[in-house]
């Protein structure tokens, strides 16, 4: 079964500054999705990026790019010039295929709060 | 209405009483999913209803009874439910295709079990 696995529970980073969110999972698969997933207080959870394992280059949105690394199945989220509402929890999530009708779930990991201090 | 939305935001239930949660997707999706979130725990899946099949998660407890009558309803009944069941209920959604298919999330149901 996949797991992933986040091992910072909480991080902070300075308005403006750059913090890098560590995820590691494990999976016997050769292709799969990855996702970063952002939830705000008590607001909902949305997608941040989202990583093909086929495709060597990392993702990248405005702000927000991974370091993808297929080999030591690391994961991680860096949030560049970091802003006030980026804070949040964020996930790590793997998407997992669970029957051969097609139907998947995502797995995911703890999740790492953010806070960004003004 | 657009995207996913929950109702009831909040609600607070006895041990003894029946209840339903309620989800809805006006994204044209054709799969959802019942996710629980409790404190110090990854989200974990309960229920999928994708492409005319039902997928449960074995470790989900019978109190709670999935019901999907179309592609963009989704309620999740309970009953009997014990303290340990309090927790944010969340309601997915996605339309699966070849490649990516990402998930929408709604707000959630803030679930307290007395």
């Amino acid at each position: 079964a996949q797991t992933v696995t986040q091992s910072q529970p909480e991080m902070s980073v300075q308005e403006a500054e750059t913090v890098t969110l560590s995820c590691t999972y494990d999976t016997s698969e050769s292709d799969y999705y990855l996702f970063w997933y952002k939830q705000p207080p008590s607001r909902q959870m949305i997608l941040v990026i989202r990583q093909e394992a086929y495709k060597q280059q990392n993702a990248t949105e405005n702000r927000f790019s991974v370091n993808f690394q297929k080999a030591a199945k690391s994961f991680s989220l860096k949030i560049s010039d970091s802003q006030l509402g980026d804070a949040a929890m964020y996930f790590c999530a793997y998407r997992s295929e669970i029957s051969q009708g097609g139907s998947e779930k995502l797995v995911f990991g703890k999740g790492t709060k953010l806070t960004v201090n003004p | 209405e657009t995207g996913v939305t929950q109702t009831p935001r909040h609600l607070v239930m006895g041990m003894t009483n029946k209840k339903s949660l309620k989800c809805e997707q006006h994204l044209g999706h054709n799969a959802m999913y019942w996710y629980k979130q409790s404190a110090k725990k990854p989200l974990e899946l309960m229920f999928v209803y994708s492409l005319e099949e039902r997928v449960e998660n074995n470790s989900v407890p019978s109190r709670f009874s999935p019901e999907c009558p179309n592609s963009s309803h989704l309620f999740l009944h309970l009953h009997t439910l014990q303290p340990e069941d309090s927790a944010l209920y969340l309601c997915a959604s996605s339309l699966l295709l070849a490649g990516v298919n990402e998930q929408f999330f709604g707000p959630g149901t803030r679930l307290t079990v007395l």
